[in-house]
């Protein structure tokens, strides 16, 4: 079965400094892995997806992240914090096409980034 | 602006009503698909559509119904079968159902019950 695990309901960090969400996945096949970020009571906006190739992938906004293979993660880092990255993220993970269904997005149950001033 | 539309945004049910939830895309995308998002359980898949007339249940689609008449139109349907309806409910689409693709999402439709 596939599964995302955010181990981290709450991240605070200073503006200025980095930071990084952490994601760990559990998948029986190559797993797909995704970044979504969501505004309050507002849609996820996609952010970067790695699908195969370099291991550290470039989004939106300055962000970006790496996957590791052997830790099964794909944790999500910035360089510098911005108080407008402060939002709820999402780590979701897809499998190639079972032979029962579909593609379908399996999601993290989010980690809430808080950018101090 | 392509994009999906979901509407409304915020919706009250009494007890025991059916109501639908609407959700348009123009984004010529294929596969469409119904989240419900609850505090700290992430989103959990009710119905997707690969295609037009075809649809398939997700992970928690007792209570639900959908129905894919068009290709730009998914509406969900919460029926009084539904015991615990009130949620934040957030409609996606995707080019495909290839496992290489993002999904693109809606601003969501926020359900009461009361």
């Amino acid at each position: 079965a596939q599964s995302v695990a955010q181990p981290e309901d709450q991240v605070n960090v200073a503006e200025g400094n980095p930071l990084t969400v952490k994601c760990t996945y559990s998948v029986s096949g190559n797993p797909y892995l995704f970044w979504y970020v969501q505004y309050p009571n507002r849609g996820l906006q996609f952010l970067l997806k790695y699908i195969t190739g370099d291991n550290l992938v470039k989004g939106s906004y300055g962000f970006e992240a790496e996957f590791n293979k052997s830790q099964t993660s794909f944790h999500l880092k910035k360089p510098s914090a911005l108080v407008s990255d402060s939002a709820l993220y999402f780590c979701a993970v897809r499998v190639p096409r079972t032979k029962t269904g579909a593609n379908n997005l399996f999601f993290g149950t989010g980690t809430r980034l808080t950018v101090i001033p | 602006d392509g994009g999906i539309t979901q509407s409304p945004k915020y919706l009250f049910r009494k007890e025991g009503q059916n109501v639908t939830l609407s959700c348009e895309q123009n984004l010529n995308h294929d596969a469409m698909y119904w989240y419900r998002q609850d505090p700290g359980q992430g989103l959990r898949l009710i119905y997707y559509s690969q295609i037009v007339n075809d649809f398939q249940k997700g992970d928690i689609a007792e209570g639900y119904s959908v129905s894919r008449e068009k290709k730009e139109s998914f509406p969900l349907t919460v029926t009084s079968a539904q015991k615990n309806p009130t949620a934040f409910y957030l409609c996606a689409s995707s080019v495909s159902q290839g496992a290489g693709t993002e999904a693109f999402f809606g601003q969501g439709t926020r359900l009461t019950v009361v």
